[in-house]
């Protein structure tokens, strides 16, 4: 059965530190998504990774993909408040008429000034 | 360019009551989902449609029917709610592409509470 697991689960940062999210899920999967939402909003889609060496970059938010690791990062670079959101990573689960995304239980993001 | 919307936002429900949560996307999407959002877990699927006329049960589904109407319409119902139902439902929809593979474009979301 396919879990997802993202550590840590609350992150308390600076402005302008840099850190690391990490998605880790236990059986094979070969595309993996981000997702950000805002409290008491809905989910925004970040990134699509679709294959192994992945690697997508959108202003100070980086996303890879090791999917002989089954492992996916989310690097935050010089953090700024506005990033501070819940990110959810998602691994996609093959079988049946369609693939499902198996969530993470999020990572609550607080950059503080 | 709606995307997926979703009706009622908010609803109170008493325990024993029923209700029907809609959803419509206008995105010609193929696969629809319904999840739950609870603090911390993540989200959970409660039941998907791959296609018109197909349902399947997700993580979840004891306690809920859903139908899916048309292309375009998947919709959530409680017969007898529980406050164990209480909870943000959120409606997604989704078609492979080779770009952006089964990337899912979600709702707005309802919260319900069951008193």
């Amino acid at each position: 059965e396919l879990k997802v697991e993202q550590n840590p689960l609350f992150l308390s940062m600076q402005e302008g530190k840099n850190y690391t999210i990490y998605c880790n899920y236990s059986t094979t999967s070969d595309r993996l998504y981000w997702y950000r939402q805002d409290p008491g909003k809905s989910l925004e889609s970040l990134f699509v990774l679709l294959s192994n060496g992945a690697v997508k970059q959108e202003g100070r938010l980086m996303a890879s993909l090791d999917t002989k690791a089954r492992l996916s990062t989310l690097h935050i670079t010089a953090a700024v408040h506005d990033l501070s959101a819940t990110y959810f990573c998602a691994a996609e689960k093959y079988g049946g008429a369609t693939n499902k995304l198996i969530f993470g239980t999020g990572t609550l993001l607080a950059v503080q000034p | 360019n709606a995307g997926v919307t979703q009706t009622p936002k908010f609803q109170v429900l008493k325990t024993g009551q029923s209700m029907t949560l809609q959803c419509a996307q206008d995105m010609n999407h193929n696969s629809m989902y319904w999840y739950r959002q609870d603090p911390g877990m993540g989200l959970r699927l409660i039941y998907y449609s791959a296609s018109e006329g197909t349902t399947d049960k997700g993580e979840v589904p004891n306690g809920y029917n859903v139908s899916r109407l048309n292309k375009r319409e998947f919709s959530l119902r409680l017969e007898s709610a529980a406050p164990s139902q209480t909870s943000v439902y959120f409606c997604a929809s989704s078609d492979f592409s080779g770009l952006t593979g089964y990337e899912q474009y979600f709702g707005p979301g309802t919260r319900l509470t069951v008193t």
